[in-house]
């Protein structure tokens, strides 16, 4: 069955950089787009990041081009976010999903989630 | 990066019917398609429809979905205590080449 597990997640000054991973299961990851999503305490989602198959395609959010980069390891069936210069807005779960139709908000399989605080 | 607008909460009595409204633009619901998302609380979310009006397998058929123009809509009829849950809706933005999500609704049975 698929399965889709975050880690990495954790409290972190402001300014700092952290580096959360997703390891995919279930599926032959190599043949699908995969996004970060996140959700502030207490509020909707918020589509961040996408990742091709191939990684030759990627888009951000406005709101941390720049700051955050997106990867994937195929080999390893492993999806990666370097989050750098942190802010407290950052503060929020972060979910990692499969996207079976490319980038078109076909959100199939998702995992748990990981708690990343901004806090000083 | 803006978002598709949806009203912030609805409810019902168990065995009514609900809808909970989402409206976008040109660019986005008017180009692409629709995907309606459910989170129980505590949980991740789940998609619930995909491609405007289609059913994952496993979702009963009381969840339907519709699309007009800019804007879509889903429907829950025969309301039942457990479909008290976040719904958000989302599409494809091409002119921001971005994912816009709904700012969800709070579905409360009453």
């Amino acid at each position: 069955q698929v399965q889709l597990v975050e880690s990495g997640g954790g409290l972190v000054k402001p300014g700092g950089s952290l580096r959360l991973s997703c390891a995919a299961s279930g599926f032959t990851f190599s043949d699908y787009f995969m996004t970060w999503i996140r959700q502030a305490p207490g509020k909707g989602l918020e589509w961040i990041s996408y990742i091709s198959s191939s990684s030759r395609t990627i888009y951000y959010a406005d709101s941390v081009k720049g700051r955050f980069t997106v990867s994937r390891d195929n080999a390893k069936n492993s999806l990666f976010l370097q989050m750098d210069s942190l802010r407290v807005e950052d503060t929020a779960v972060y979910y990692c999903a499969r996207d079976r139709s490319g980038a078109r908000g076909d959100f199939d399989f998702w995992g748990q989630g990981t708690l990343v605080t901004v806090s000083s | 990066q803006s978002v598709l607008t949806q009203p912030p909460s609805a409810s019902g009595t168990p065995g009514q019917r609900v809808t909970i409204s989402c409206s976008g633009s040109s660019s986005n619901i008017g180009s692409n398609d629709v995907y309606w998302y459910q989170q129980l609380p505590g949980t991740a979310p789940k998609l619930l429809i995909y491609r405007n009006n289609q059913r994952p397998s496993g979702v009963p058929d009381r969840f339907s979905g519709s699309k007009s123009g800019t804007s879509a809509s889903l429907a829950i009829s025969g309301l039942r205590s457990e479909d008290e849950a976040g719904y958000f809706c989302a599409a494809w933005d091409g002119s921001l080449s971005a994912v816009l999500f709904g700012g969800g609704t709070k579905l409360t049975v009453l």
